[in-house]
Parts: structure tokens; C-alpha cells; sequence
């Protein structure tokens, strides 16, 4: 497909457990963004990669949270020791070098519920 | 204090009615980008418009446009002749130069359209 391609769409995990969240960017697109969106919220940045490397890490709420990018195309953003406080959609984004005017290219997000 | 507000959590419009969203934002950084998206219920953001601290001229993007007032920091998004596609979330996003190239986004407006 042309678009940004996250999986699964769905997740649920009991409490303690790790996940991972899987993001295929949009081909050549060598900027990649992740985020956190809580029900009736605004998406959050968490983090940011320029083809392999992590340039921005600073919304990753916690040490639990984990994300590579290791040849510069496919994301996971991993999670340990899920908490109830996990549970949101986490959005990945996609786009060519990123400048201030640059569009960003989302795709559906991963939704994921901890119980 | 918030970067982006938009003050209204929910709008109703009937069909080919004009409406408009409401957002303001805050940043002591000359050079920043505003962008709105879209949010329909399946979950992906949809790039909409984008408007740029030093364009003289508001932005305009088919049935959309942005009301942009700097001294007043605020980024209207209008649409124009409503349509019942156009029922979704929205939000206002902001990237400032300084700050990198994370878009920092606002709560959302949920817009309703009727026939």
C-alpha cells in the first residue's frame, strides 16, 4: 500500500506484559514519528528518527518505553511491564525530511488496552 | 501553560453551512508552522492545511481555510459548505523551529454535520 502501515490495529495485554507495535513508513520517507493519543486527547509526541537515528527521544514517558528503527525503514515501538496507564492509541507518522512545512503522513494507529 | 488551545470540544453544523474551528497558541518562537488535521473514526490524521509564521496570506485548501491572525495568535480553521464527510475530529498542530520537528497538538474539536 502508498500509506503508513501500523500493526496490529488492535492490542490487548495483561498488566506486566511486553508489546510491540510495529510501524512500516510510507517508501522513502526517511522521517519517523511515533505518539501517544488518550481517548479524548490530542496526540503526544514520544519520539523521532531520521532514517536509523533516534535524534529525539524526549516524550518516551519512561524507561519502560523503547522504540528502534534499525535500517532505517520499519519502526517498533516496544513496551515493557505494560501499566493500565499505557492503554491509548500510539500513532506513527511518516514524511520526507522534516522542515517546518512539512506534512506529516499518519497512519491508523495501534490501539492498545492493558487489563 | 498550553501551546495549542482549542476551546471548543464539540461543534454542530447542518449541511453546506460555513463553520469555524477555534484555535489559539502560544510560543515566543518567530519561525513555527501551524497545521490542522483531520481525524475521522477510523483513526488516522488526515493533513488538511498548513500555514507558516511568515506567510503574508492566509492559506487555502479547496473547502478550507485558515483565518490567521498573529498579533492575536490564533489559526482559525473554516470550512466551507459543510458536507456530512466532513464529521470527524479536528486538530490544530504547531511545529516550532526551535524546538525541533515534533508537531505539538491540541485536545481537538469533534465537529457534527446534519442534513
Amino acid at each position: 500500500g502508498a500509506g503508513v502501515s501500523q500493526s496490529p490495529r488492535y492490542k490487548v495485554a495483561k498488566r506486566g506484559q511486553d508489546v510491540a507495535l510495529r510501524c512500516d513508513p510510507i517508501s522513502g520517507h526517511v522521517s519517523l514519528f511515533w505518539y501517544q493519543q488518550a481517548l479524548g486527547q490530542g496526540p503526544e509526541f514520544l519520539t523521532y528518527f531520521q532514517n536509523e537515528a533516534q535524534l529525539d527521544k524526549s516524550g518516551l514517558p519512561s524507561d519502560r518505553f523503547f522504540a528502534e528503527r534499525p535500517e532505517g525503514s520499519v519502526s517498533t515501538l516496544k513496551i515493557q511491564r505494560t501499566q493500565q496507564e499505557d492503554s491509548a492509541v500510539y500513532l506513527c507518522a511518516s514524511s520526507l525530511p522534516a522542515a517546518m512545512n512539512t506534512e506529516a503522513f499518519f497512519g491508523q494507529g495501534t490501539r492498545l488496552t492493558v487489563v | 501553560a498550553q501551546k495549542i488551545t482549542q476551546t471548543q470540544p464539540g461543534m454542530f453544523v447542518q449541511e453546506k453551512e460555513a463553520v469555524t474551528l477555534d484555535c489559539t497558541y502560544d510560543t515566543s518562537d518567530p519561525s513555527y508552522g501551524l497545521f490542522w488535521y483531520k481525524q475521522p473514526s477510523s483513526g488516522e490524521m488526515i493533513f488538511l492545511i498548513y500555514q507558516g509564521s511568515y506567510d503574508q496570506q492566509n492559506a487555502t485548501e479547496g473547502r478550507y481555510s485558515l483565518n490567521f491572525q498573529k498579533a492575536r495568535k490564533s489559526a482559525n480553521l473554516v470550512i466551507s459548505a459543510s458536507q456530512l464527510g466532513d464529521s470527524a475530529m479536528y486538530f490544530c498542530a504547531m511545529r516550532e523551529n526551535q524546538a525541533g520537528t515534533a508537531l505539538i497538538f491540541g485536545k481537538g474539536t469533534t465537529l457534527s454535520v446534519s442534513s
